[in-house]
Order: C-alpha cells, then sequence, then structure tokens
C-alpha cells in the first residue's frame, strides 16, 4: 500500500532535548517536505527536499533540521526543541515539484514541549 | 496562490449529496483549483483537481464555474466517513518549483446519520 508513515504519532518531552521524528514514504518520490500544523495558522511549511542530498527552507524552518540521504527517508530534528515547537507535524511526499502534483499526507506526529 | 473564500461549517445528513462551494475571484488563468480533505486526526488527503472542465473521480465530483470564479465539491452521496475539513486550494501551473499548499481555514463538515 501506498503509504507516508511518520514516528512517533506522539511525543512528549522538555526543553532542550534533541529529538528526531522519522518519515519514510514507499512511493519512489523525489519531493518530500515538513509542515506543521497550529490552531488559526494552518500547515505551514518547515522544509522540503527536492530529491536526495537537496533540502532547502519552508515559511518557518528556525529550530529545525532535516536530512535526506535516501529517496524514502526525510527526517525532522529538532536539536534543542523549545515549548513554542509544540505543534502537530505532517510529513508529505509527491512525485514531483510542481502544482500539479498530488502531495500524500503521512498521519501526523503531536508534539509536546515541556 | 490567490485567496479562497469557504464557509466555516456546512451539515448534511447520511446519503444526501453535499454542494460545498468556494468562491476564488481573484483566480489566474493559470491556476488548478485543488481539493484536499483533512479528517479526525489524520493527515490532509488529496480529493480532487481540475483547471476549467468539471471532474469526476472515485471519491467526488468537482464543478468549475464557466468564468473561474467558483467552484463546487460535490459528494454524491455522504458517509459519516465523509466528516471533515475540507480545504479549497488554488495552485499556479506556471511555477515548477516548491510549491508547499496554503491550507486556509477550510469548511467543516458534519454528517448526521
Amino acid at each position: 500500500e501506498a503509504q507516508v508513515t511518520q514516528n512517533p504519532r506522539y511525543l512528549i518531552t522538555v526543553t532542550g532535548k534533541k529529538l528526531t521524528v522519522t518519515c519514510s514514504q514507499n512511493m519512489n518520490h523525489e519531493y518530500m517536505s515538513w509542515y506543521r500544523q497550529d490552531p488559526g495558522l494552518g500547515l505551514r511549511q518547515i522544509y522540503y527536499s527536492m530529491n536526495v542530498e537537496v533540502t532547502d527552507k519552508g515559511d518557518v524552518p528556525e529550530g529545525y533540521k532535516v536530512s535526506r540521504k535516501e529517496k524514502r527517508n526525510f527526517p525532522l530534528i529538532l536539536e534543542s526543541p523549545s515549548p513554542n515547537q509544540t505543534s502537530l507535524y505532517f510529513c508529505a511526499s509527491s512525485s514531483g515539484q510542481g502544482a500539479q502534483k498530488t502531495q500524500y499526507f503521512g498521519p501526523g506526529t503531536r508534539l509536546l514541549v515541556l | 496562490d490567490a485567496k479562497t473564500t469557504q464557509p466555516n461549517s456546512m451539515e448534511s445528513n447520511e446519503e444526501e449529496p453535499v454542494h460545498l462551494p468556494c468562491n476564488h475571484s481573484t483566480i489566474s488563468g493559470t491556476d488548478y483549483i485543488h481539493w484536499y480533505r483533512q479528517l479526525p486526526s489524520q493527515g490532509p488527503e488529496y480529493v480532487i483537481h481540475g483547471l476549467t472542465s468539471n471532474v469526476n473521480n472515485r471519491m467526488a465530483s468537482l464543478a468549475i464555474a464557466e468564468d473561474r470564479k467558483s467552484s463546487t465539491l460535490i459528494l454524491h452521496r455522504a458517509t459519516l466517513r465523509d466528516a471533515a475539513v475540507y480545504y479549497c486550494i488554488l495552485r499556479d501551473i506556471g511555477w515548477e518549483g516548491n510549491t508547499p499548499l496554503v491550507f486556509g481555514k477550510g469548511t467543516r463538515l458534519s454528517v448526521i446519520a
């Protein structure tokens, strides 16, 4: 089954403790992206990747890092999480860039930073 | 991306058709109209998209006004599983770079058994 998976689905952590949220897709998609969803603000893009070893900032990249060493994986790294990074995070992938490409989303990771 | 306007919420009875409207009066000639939905506790899910002609797929139909300033997503027989927030999004096909989806507030659809 074609899908985007994220782990963990729920995470409670404390300020400053490094964490990684994994994202994996099995559709051989070139394009992957991370969003965060906050009440009243909709979805905002954090980082995106056009292909292996090619990543770039989205609209809200501060406090986050990403890497793309393999096509299927695109982990999101919070080196020193802060409470304002408490949010619902979604990973997405598509077969390319461009407005005609359908984006497939993972189930989300709900993060609480204390 | 150009702006879209949708009603905050709508309600439908189960097994009845549902028409979800979207206004996009400032749409440009190169904007595709996309619909995504987000079920409770899930990630957004693609529904349908179109440019000028009406479109049908297994999930829904998309009716686009002749002047393209509005469109309607049609669910032919609403089920309880269709209860979700529905987002109407315009995407410029002239740009092949990074194209994040810009979600507005959407329409929260409730389906009554």
